[in-house]
């Protein structure tokens, strides 16, 4: 396993089109994360899942996004009628827990552009 | 509200000096902190992280501190080489209360010069 993987790495649509994205995570990760990154912050958390459930939501993630995790592996977050604002890095994440730690490691990002 | 700031946008050192990255957070709450590195248009890379019950984490040419009284963490990187010329974000979570999410400063950009 090389690592967490996201498709496509790159986006462009238009105003208003819905939009979806893919991530694989590490094979033995339970926890799988989104977050979204805009030119000069770090990343911002959007949604995680523990297995299958949707376990928190943040309030960046509007009525137009949608994820889901429907048998523990893979995920997408999917844009509805997306708008300029989306434009940004969306970030997976996966990480298990050990202890006291829990190391989150990241997948290269699809980058979106709405025009 | 930011719970995680890197105060430094920035950071120029010379190559083979150490390079210093500080971080201070407010949510006493936060008991993991990590450091990540990332290059333009790739994902964050992990670097070295540190739980609360140690003060500090050795891995190599990465040190991490952290300072609990005083809510603030700092990277240590020695000697810097050219390579470690990228945006370095420092992230912290609160695995106690299962709240796993990651919270991130802004970022500081290192320019390691030969």
């Amino acid at each position: 396993d090389t690592g967490v993987s996201q498709n496509p790495r790159h986006k462009i649509t238009k105003r208003g089109q819905n939009v979806t994205f893919r991530c694989d995570p590490i094979s033995e990760h339970n926890r799988l994360y989104w977050y979204r990154q805009t030119l000069g912050q770090g990343p911002e958390f959007l949604t995680y899942f523990q297995n299958e459930a949707q376990l928190e939501k943040s309030r960046l993630l509007s009525d137009r996004f949608s994820a889901e995790r429907p048998k523990g592996s893979f995920s997408t977050l999917e844009i509805q009628r997306t708008e300029q604002g989306d434009s940004a890095m969306y970030l997976c994440a996966s990480s298990q827990t050990s202890g006291r730690t829990d190391t989150q490691y990241f997948g290269p990002g699809t980058r979106l552009t709405v025009l | 509200d930011q719970q995680v700031k890197q105060n430094s946008p920035s950071l120029s050192v010379q190559e083979g000096r150490i390079s210093i990255l500080n971080c201070d957070y407010t949510n006493s709450m936060f008991d993991y902190f990590l450091w990540y590195k990332k290059y333009p248009a790739e994902g964050p890379t992990f670097l070295i992280s540190i739980s609360s019950i140690k003060d500090k984490n050795e891995d190599g040419r990465f040190t991490v501190f952290l300072n609990k009284s005083a809510k603030h963490l700092s990277l240590h990187i020695v000697p810097s080489q050219p390579g470690d010329s990228a945006v370095y974000f420092c992230a912290a979570s609160y695995i106690g209360g299962n709240d796993y999410k990651l919270s991130f400063g802004a970022g500081t950009t290192v320019t390691v010069r030969a």
